[in-house]
Parts: C-alpha cells; structure tokens; sequence
C-alpha cells in the first residue's frame, strides 16, 4: 500500500527565516510526486509536480527536489501570505493520489 | 476560464436525510475524482468517473456512497441516509486526461451532519 508522510507536522517560522518542508514516500512504481498548497476552507492548490529522482522546480520563494524516497519543498525567505497547510501526493497507478497528512506553515511578520 | 466548480458549499443535513453534492470539472476536462478529508485527517480519494462511467470505486463506502458522471450535467457524489461520521470536506479534482496529469482541486463542499 502506497504510504506519504510529511513533517514536521507544523512549522513557525520568523518572516524571512528559509526552511524546508519533508514528504517521505513508499510506493510501488512511482509515476508523479504533486504539491499543493491549502488556505484555510478552500481547496488545494497546485504548486509543483516531479517525474524522476534528481528533479528540480522552482516558482518564487519555493523550489522542490525529489529523490527515490523523498522530496522536499525549500521556501527560501518566507512571507506571511506563505502560511498554508502544504499538502504532497503521490500517483502510481494513474487513477488517485494519496496524500500525506500535510505541513501547517505559519509564518510570522 | 473557470475553474473546477462545486456546490453548495455548505450543506447541513440531519441523521437520515441525503446529500447530493455536485462538481462542475475545469472546460475541456473529462475526468473527476472525488476526494474526502474528515476532521484532522488528510485527503482520502474516493472515487475516480469519467463521463458516463466508473473507473476506480476503490475508496468509497460499500454502502450509501454513491456517484455519477452523466453524459450532460455535473458530476453528482450521492450520500443517502447521512451519520455524523460522514461530516467532512468533499472535494472534487478534474484532469484533462487519465494518470499522471495534473489535477485541479475545488473549493469544496463541507457537509455537516446534525
């Protein structure tokens, strides 16, 4: 069975103090590794998707790696409007994603 | 280019009664997933439609669940005889195409049971 976990499962961060987010995974054939970023009572967001260990992307403040087992999601300086519950899913068998349980960021001007 | 639509947005219903929450997927997408997530919990998915069909019932409830993706018209997740453990936040993702696309979520539809 497919397994995503994510930690920490929350983070506070001081505006500007960079860190990185973790998402361990186990799945059997992995064929995409997704980001997204929840607001409090709305939908997720898409932030990122990765195919293959070794891939980078980047958009703004955030930039996210894949390796075989994980991926990680830097925010690099943070701002207030990052805070957000940020959400990793993996596919394998091209019909669902299984999600982690999420990282709750706040971030503090 | 409106994005994947859902409604209501909140539906309160007591024990016993039905809900029916609806999806309107992304222009040109032909492939809805139906995803739960329960209080502190993650997103759990449900059930994956494409028009006029089930692909992939795997995560839905063997009983009350219910869902359809007709041939004109939303795609409607039918929960009969509602119990408090069905309280959460369903959403509702569409894709273009089947596997490793990109699915864009909904703002959801959060269903209290009285």
């Amino acid at each position: 069975e497919d397994q995503v976990t994510q930690s920490p499962e929350a983070l506070r961060l001081q505006e500007g103090e960079s860190s990185s987010l973790n998402c361990s995974y186990t799945v059997s054939g992995l064929r995409g590794l997704f980001w997204y970023r929840q607001d409090p009572g709305k939908g997720p967001e898409f932030l990122f998707t990765l195919y293959s260990a070794g891939e980078e992307k980047e958009k703004e403040r955030l930039k996210a790696t894949l390796t075989k087992k994980e991926s990680f999601l830097h925010i690099t300086a943070p701002k207030p409007e990052d805070s957000a519950t940020y959400l990793c899913a993996v596919n394998n068998a091209g019909n669902m994603l299984t999600f982690g349980g999420g990282t709750r960021l706040m971030v503090k001007p | 280019n409106a994005g994947v639509m859902q409604n209501p947005r909140h539906l309160v219903r007591r024990r016993g009664q039905e809900a029916r929450l609806r999806c309107s997927p992304m222009k040109g997408h032909s492939h809805v997933y139906w995803y739960r997530q329960l209080p502190e919990e993650g997103l759990k998915f449900m059930v994956y439609l494409q028009k006029e069909n089930i692909i992939d019932e795997s995560g839905m409830p063997k009983e009350r669940f219910s869902a359809e993706f007709p041939k004109e018209g939303p795609s409607i997740l039918r929960i009969q005889q509602v119990v408090r453990g069905d309280s959460a936040a369903y959403f509702c993702a569409s894709s273009p195409r089947q596997g490793i696309d990109i699915q864009y979520f909904g703002a959801g539809t959060r269903l209290s049971v009285l």
